[in-house]
């Protein structure tokens, strides 16, 4: 979904580097998350936000850490990164107080050598 | 929020109907029932949901059994683009969050 961007698309680091990875919304939300995508497997949620003040964990946090800049802007971090989080990485936002209909960012690939 | 079950693949030819199962027995009354479908490794797109009631728009159909332990999508006309991983998804308004599960690998043949 267009409305819906993530930088960069692609990223190879190093062990021990720190990453950031960027995800912009035109669409107005309140909402918005941050899930990982392993090869064969379903979607995680990492983190999310409800409002520019309230940001959760989700099911698989750890090593990850992020920054709500702005009603549109949710940033991922990893602070110093590792193979294990070679994955792909999905930004999405919803309505607030609509059902949990969600829109996808395109994805950011990201290989930690 | 409820756990789903769908079979890990499934086949359509071209042109015909494509019916893909889902079942969530342990489905709670405020729970939703949502379908978002992954075309390789793209972002997922949403396509449909429901609470009790059958649903229809421009790309699919919800049939929500009346126990509401269960569901189908319905693909009405299947094409070559409709191949993808298609995730059922239970969840109810108050947390925003989805568990996404394994899904359908639907493949659709000329």
């Amino acid at each position: 979904d267009a409305d819906v961007t993530q930088t960069p698309r692609n990223r190879i680091t190093k062990t021990g580097k720190r990453i950031m990875l960027e995800c912009s919304q035109t669409k107005g939300h309140d909402r918005m998350y941050w899930y990982r995508q392993d090869p064969g497997l379903g979607l995680r949620l990492i983190y999310y936000s409800f409002d520019v003040k309230d940001i959760n964990k989700g099911e698989i946090s750890d090593g990850y850490s992020v920054s709500r800049q702005a009603q549109a802007k949710f940033s991922l971090s990893l602070e110093s990164a590792i193979p294990n989080q070679t994955a792909l990485y999905f930004c999405a936002t919803s309505v607030a107080g609509g059902t949990d209909t969600q829109y996808f960012g395109p994805g950011t690939r990201l290989t930690v050598l | 929020d409820a756990k789903t079950t769908q079979p890990p693949s499934m086949d359509c030819a071209e042109g015909r109907a494509a019916n893909l199962p889902c079942n969530h027995s342990t489905i709670s009354g405020n729970e939703y029932v949502y379908w978002y479908r992954q075309i390789h490794s793209q972002g997922p797109q949403y396509i449909i949901h429901g609470l009790k009631n059958n649903e229809t728009n421009e790309m699919a159909s919800l049939i929500i059994t009346e126990d509401r332990k269960s569901s189908t999508l319905i693909l009405p006309h299947a094409t070559l683009r409709d191949t993808a991983v298609y995730y059922c998804i239970t969840g109810g308004t108050s947390y925003g969050k989805l568990t996404f599960g394994q899904g359908t690998i639907l493949t659709v043949h000329p």
